[in-house]
């Protein structure tokens, strides 16, 4: 069974560049979780989506961040435009509805902004 | 700052030696995980603790809660040298199952 899958894993990009995180949760969980993590703040929560509804994006550090879910199998992380103190580690994660608590974590994209 | 606190942040050990790691919270809580993240990987859920227990234990694993100090601790017995790795505890405030993790133990078992 494929765990989270996350693309790119990679991104290198500079400043001023929108990018977009792509986040495929395991088939048959209804919710879906973006973080981010940095040496400076540790893992944040930017946003969750239950039934690929946003329930709660106050973690969302400004507008430049947007986030949407289409449908059960696909979420986006976009950043428009980007700055250099977005460098981070984004992770996705989903939870099933009968395991809620219980979050399986994404590989992650190393996001470098120059 | 919700943010659980993690204690040590870094713990280095020879393997076949226990390692415990604390963590610390400000506000009740409906349940505490813990998870570890292998070097460059994401984190990977170990085990959960409810606020109506006390202890609980999964293979090499012990997990206790003190609700009346906000504090949790995971004891990792006869370690071995993949389980170098930092280790999180999550927490749940709201029952929401928002998370909210720690700082991290950063974990080095030595062959």
């Amino acid at each position: 069974d494929a765990g989270v899958i996350q693309s790119p894993r990679h991104e290198v990009t500079e400043m001023g560049q929108e990018v977009t995180l792509r986040c495929k949760p395991i088939s048959g969980h209804n919710s879906l979780f973006w973080y981010r993590q940095t040496m400076m703040r540790g893992l944040e929560l930017l946003i969750y989506f239950n039934n690929n509804v946003p329930i709660d994006d106050s973690g969302m550090p400004e507008d430049r961040f947007s986030a949407k879910m289409p449908n059960a199998s696909f979420s986006t992380l976009k950043i428009q435009p980007s700055e250099p103190r977005d460098s981070a580690v984004y992770f996705c994660a989903s939870s099933s509805r009968i395991i809620q608590e219980t979050q399986y974590f994404g590989p992650g994209t190393r996001l470098l902004v120059l | 700052s919700q943010q659980g606190e993690e204690d040590p942040q870094a713990l280095s050990i020879q393997e076949g030696e226990n390692a415990t790691m604390n963590c610390s919270y400000k506000t009740s809580i409906n349940n505490l995980q813990w998870y570890r993240q292998n070097s460059g990987r994401g984190l990977v859920h170990l085990i959960l603790i409810r606020s109506n227990e006390r202890e609980k234990h999964s293979g090499r694993l012990r997990v206790t809660l003190d609700t009346s100090k906000k504090s949790s601790s995971l004891l990792i017995t006869a370690s071995r040298a993949a389980d170098t790795a930092s280790y999180f505890c999550a927490t749940d405030y709201s029952g929401t199952y928002k998370y909210i993790f720690g700082t991290g133990t950063r974990l080095k078992v030595l062959a």
